[in-house]
């Protein structure tokens, strides 16, 4: 029963282009939310976190959107970089209690 | 480098056999997490600890256990081991109890049970 789903596995963009990665959930209780960004041969990252109250939080290049009516949450990177390619899992959780992850989408930035 | 050490690195094993992995969290996080990333497969969260005690439980099987010791080092126990528990285990901590304190995650144990 995955509550929270990344339905594309991968992603490819141009350096310098807009990297837009998506996310599903289908429990409506889920109030917090969250990126991680994953290198390979390490564990993952915080990238950036969003609660329910809100519908957009940025942090530099790195905007997370959140509709909740759709139950669909999104990472924007403006603009892309090599740097930027990673494995990038989505995570939610309702009132505190533990995570659920995503399967994660691999981003590979173009040079 | 998250502060966050795991052993053993890589850990090859066979079917019925048990094995302990090693989890040593931040200076100063009180909770440790454990969770497993099979193939294809998001980070399913396991258990948690905070302070020595059990907080919270998820997806963790019976043949699986946890402690963690006083000294707030955890080990995650899995024993009659079975192919498909195969897999990248994590430990992560936090200064806090509740998942709004960030997780800081170590790199990983790869385990991989023949």
């Amino acid at each position: 029963d995955q509550q929270v789903k990344q339905n594309s596995p991968s992603l490819s963009v141009q350096e310098g282009r807009i990297s837009i990665l998506n996310c599903d959930y289908t429990n409506s209780m889920f109030d917090y939310f969250l990126w991680y960004k994953k290198y390979p041969a390490e564990g993952p990252t915080f990238l950036i976190s969003i609660s329910s109250i809100k519908d957009k939080n940025e942090d530099g290049r790195f905007t997370v959107f959140l509709n909740k009516s759709a139950k669909h949450l999104s990472l924007h990177i403006v603009p892309s970089q090599p740097g930027d390619s990673a494995v990038y899992f989505c995570a939610a959780s309702a009132y505190g209690n533990q995570f659920y992850f995503g399967t994660g989408t691999s981003l590979t930035v173009i040079p | 480098d998250s502060g966050v050490t795991q052993t053993p690195k890589h850990l090859i094993t066979a079917t019925g056999q048990r094995v302990t992995l090693r989890c040593s969290p931040r200076s100063g996080d009180l909770s440790v997490y454990w969770y497993q990333q099979s193939l294809d497969q998001g980070l399913q969260f396991l258990i948690q600890y905070y302070n020595g005690e059990e907080r919270a439980k998820g997806n963790i099987l019976e043949r699986f256990s946890a402690q963690q010791f006083p000294d707030l080092h955890s080990e995650l126990n899995l024993s009659s081991l079975e192919l498909g528990d195969s897999a990248l285990y994590f430990c992560a901590s936090s200064v806090g109890a509740l998942v709004y304190n960030e997780q800081f995650f170590g790199p990983g144990t790869r385990l991989t049970v023949l």
